[in-house]
């Protein structure tokens, strides 16, 4: 089955304990992405990647890293979460050529409570 | 950049009739996608429909069309025959073609549609 899966689901945590939200695809999707979803603003992007050793800041990069060192792996790190990042957290995959719409396809969300 | 504005934040339908979800979005380009995704109390990330801006037929899946108007910036959803299980956010987006941008742009949304089914 084609998906994009997330690990953990569900994370509490303090403030600076690092964490790493995993993300992988299934579909040799060439493009990566995180975005956060928050009440009102609806999703954001943090980071993309079009391919391997190859990833870019989008709109709200500050306090995150990733990495893309395979091309079914794209996970999200936060070295010192802090409150402002209580947030719910979406992974997405999507060819960049030979497609009829470009469409991302998302994972299941992680949400994230940093206190 | 690209713009998405979703001017309701919250709509109303009662079960069996047909709601309209408006979009707008402000672009310079000539080729992207739009794209429709419901988000059910779950918060899967759920594709309803898709539109290429090339195509001038409105995209139709099954109770779900578009009514596209490219001049006018404009993608709405209507919703035929709502059901129960129609009750969602519902998200406009865009993304630009990455045949031309080089495919760095991934999705813009909007801010979100909160429909409510009365039964």
């Amino acid at each position: 089955e084609a998906q994009v899966t997330q690990n953990p689901r569900y994370l509490i945590t303090v403030t600076g304990k690092k964490l790493t939200v995993t993300c992988s695809q299934n579909m040799n999707h060439e493009y990566m992405s995180w975005y956060r979803q928050d009440p009102g603003l609806g999703l954001r992007q943090i980071y993309y990647s079009m391919n391997v050793e190859v990833t870019d800041k989008g709109d709200v990069p500050e306090g995150y890293k990733v990495s893309r060192k395979e091309k079914r792996n794209f996970p999200l790190i936060l070295e010192s979460p802090s409150p402002n990042q209580t947030s719910l957290y979406f992974c997405a995959s999507s060819p960049l050529r030979d497609s009829p719409s470009y469409e991302q396809y998302f994972g299941p969300g992680t949400r994230l409570t940093v206190t | 950049a690209q713009t998405v504005t979703q001017s309701q934040p919250e709509m109303s339908v009662q079960e069996a009739e047909t709601v309209t979800l408006s979009c707008t979005y402000d672009t310079s380009e000539s080729d992207y996608y739009l794209f429709w995704y419901k988000q059910p109390p779950s918060r899967q990330m759920i594709l309803v429909i898709r539109q290429e801006a090339y195509k001038q037929q409105n995209a139709t899946e099954n109770r779900f069309s578009v009514n596209f108007q490219k001049a006018a910036k404009s993608f709405s959803l209507k919703i035929s025959d709502s059901q129960l299980g129609d009750a969602a956010m519902y998200f406009c987006a865009y993304r630009s073609d990455p045949t031309w941008g080089g495919g760095a742009d991934g999705l813009t949304f909007g801010k979100g549609t909160h429909l409510i089914i009365q039964p």
